[in-house]
């Protein structure tokens, strides 16, 4: 079974707008971190933002924030005022703390593209 | 501090050749992993090193794919002989091993893209 789930092949947000990136994971493991990832065209991976599943609050970092929804087991990256260059491939990704070790379990990623 | 470094960025070989992928980690970084995405498929785990040690290796595919960390520095991954599956992007990433596993950050390198002829 798919471990982490994003719905969205591809999306597109005019700049300056919000735009929401869907991610549902499923694990039994009560302890788990998410994880959000970015992958412009350079190919490199540039992490953004974690949640771990005690958490209490939603995970900031700067314009990206993680709308962590734990009893629907969701956990949506949300950019605020779209920039050109956060065009990418984006990944959604889980690791459980107590079943899974230092594996990290990716989604299929969404791919955003910034409209000028 | 340098990020995580892989050579080569790309390599194009034919089915049946040898190829070595090079992964030179964060400096300090005892953790080292390596993931490869194939073709319009998630990034899938293949190994976890924890300095010179393999900690899991259930995600190596075959015994053609052989990992090593000599010294718990940098480390290869040597795909022998490859196949047209194996075709892809493979991903090295390291991290400290100093926060627990549920929030340990792992840094990625940019990935080697191999094309198996």
């Amino acid at each position: 079974a798919q471990k982490i789930t994003q719905t969205q092949p591809g999306m597109f947000v005019q700049e300056k707008e919000a735009v929401t990136l869907d991610c549902t994971y499923d694990t039994s493991d009560p302890s788990y971190g998410l994880f959000w990832y970015k992958q412009p065209s350079s190919g490199e991976m540039i992490f953004l933002i974690y949640q771990g599943s005690y958490d209490q609050q939603n995970a900031t970092e700067g314009r990206y924030s993680l709308n962590f929804q734990k009893a629907r087991k969701s956990a949506n990256l949300v950019i605020s005022a779209s920039q050109l260059g956060d065009s990418a491939m984006y990944f959604c990704a889980m690791r459980e703390g107590r079943t899974g070790g230092f594996k990290t379990i990716f989604g299929a990623g969404t791919r955003l593209f910034v409209k000028a | 501090e340098a990020g995580v470094t892989q050579f080569p960025s790309h390599s194009v070989i034919e089915k049946g050749q040898t190829v070595t992928l090079r992964c030179d980690p964060i400096s300090g970084h005892d953790n080292l992993y390596w993931y490869r995405r194939v073709m319009g498929k998630e990034i899938k785990f293949l190994l976890h090193f924890v300095k010179e040690s393999k900690q899991d290796e259930s995600g190596m595919p075959n015994n053609r794919f052989l990992a090593e960390r000599t010294g718990g520095t940098y480390s290869t991954l040597k795909v022998q002989p490859a196949e047209l599956e194996d075709s892809g992007v493979y991903f090295c990433a390291s991290s400290q091993g100093l926060a627990g596993i549920r929030q340990e950050t792992q840094y990625f390198g940019p990935g080697t893209r191999l094309l198996v002829l």
